[in-house]
């Protein structure tokens, strides 16, 4: 149980593109889920909070307008990287959990390249 | 403030050894405390909650609050462990705050 897919898993595409990634639970309503971004060999960094319903809540440096959030059903979260650059290029993880005092449960990841 | 630190980038041991990965934490309210493990090309797996006091793949974990630690152990290391190890505090506001993780390998 507890699973969480993420697509796609790779994508790469030119600068000034706009590139959406989905995260859904596919066993469980997930009212909370997390955008981290990882670069190489280095840990998570949370990027966002998105509550069903309600707008995410970025953490600090996070860009609201170029890290679009939507979370519009218990089982579904998107972020949409809005004319991407070469610089944002980095693998994407969601995550999700049913309630604050349970783990949450990670994608696969979606490794971004903007050439 | 509310930090998670993992002093080891890099753990080497031979197969059998016993394994101890830090995790040192800092956070003023009750702790809720996480291992993660993600094995090469694989997603970030729960391992460990410190709250459920279980032993997983031969791990445990005991949580300190007096040297507030939360360090993973294993008596024989395997093969199959080389992965790589986070440690999470869960911040009392939903979020996570993750270390900067171990890289464990096993030699054989």
């Amino acid at each position: 149980g507890a699973v969480v897919s993420q697509h796609p898993s790779w994508v790469i595409c030119k600068s000034g593109t706009s590139v959406k990634i989905e995260c859904r639970s596919l066993d469980f309503q997930a009212t909370t889920m997390f955008w981290y971004r990882q670069f190489p060999k280095q840990s998570l960094m949370l990027m966002a909070t998105s509550n069903e319903g309600s707008k995410a809540t970025y953490e600090q440096g996070v860009e609201k307008d170029k890290f679009l959030i939507n979370h519009a059903s218990l089982t579904l979260s998107t972020l949409t990287v809005t004319s991407a650059h070469p610089e944002d290029s980095s693998f994407y993880i969601c995550s999700a959990r049913t309630a604050s005092n349970q783990p949450q449960h990670f994608g696969d990841g979606t490794r971004l390249s903007i050439l | 403030a509310q930090r998670v630190t993992q002093p080891e980038k890099l753990l080497s041991v031979f197969k059998g050894a016993p394994v101890e990965l830090k995790c040192n934490y800092s956070y003023s309210g009750s702790p809720e405390l996480f291992w993660y493990v993600q094995y090469s090309r694989q997603r970030l797996q729960l391992l460990l909650r410190h709250i459920s006091r279980e032993s997983i793949k031969g791990f445990t974990a005991d949580l300190n609050k007096g040297e507030t630690s939360f360090h993973l152990k294993k008596p024989f290391a395997q093969e199959e462990d080389s992965a790589m190890y986070y440690c999470a505090l869960n911040s009392g506001t939903y979020k996570y705050i993750f270390g900067t993780g171990t890289r464990l390998k096993v030699l054989a």
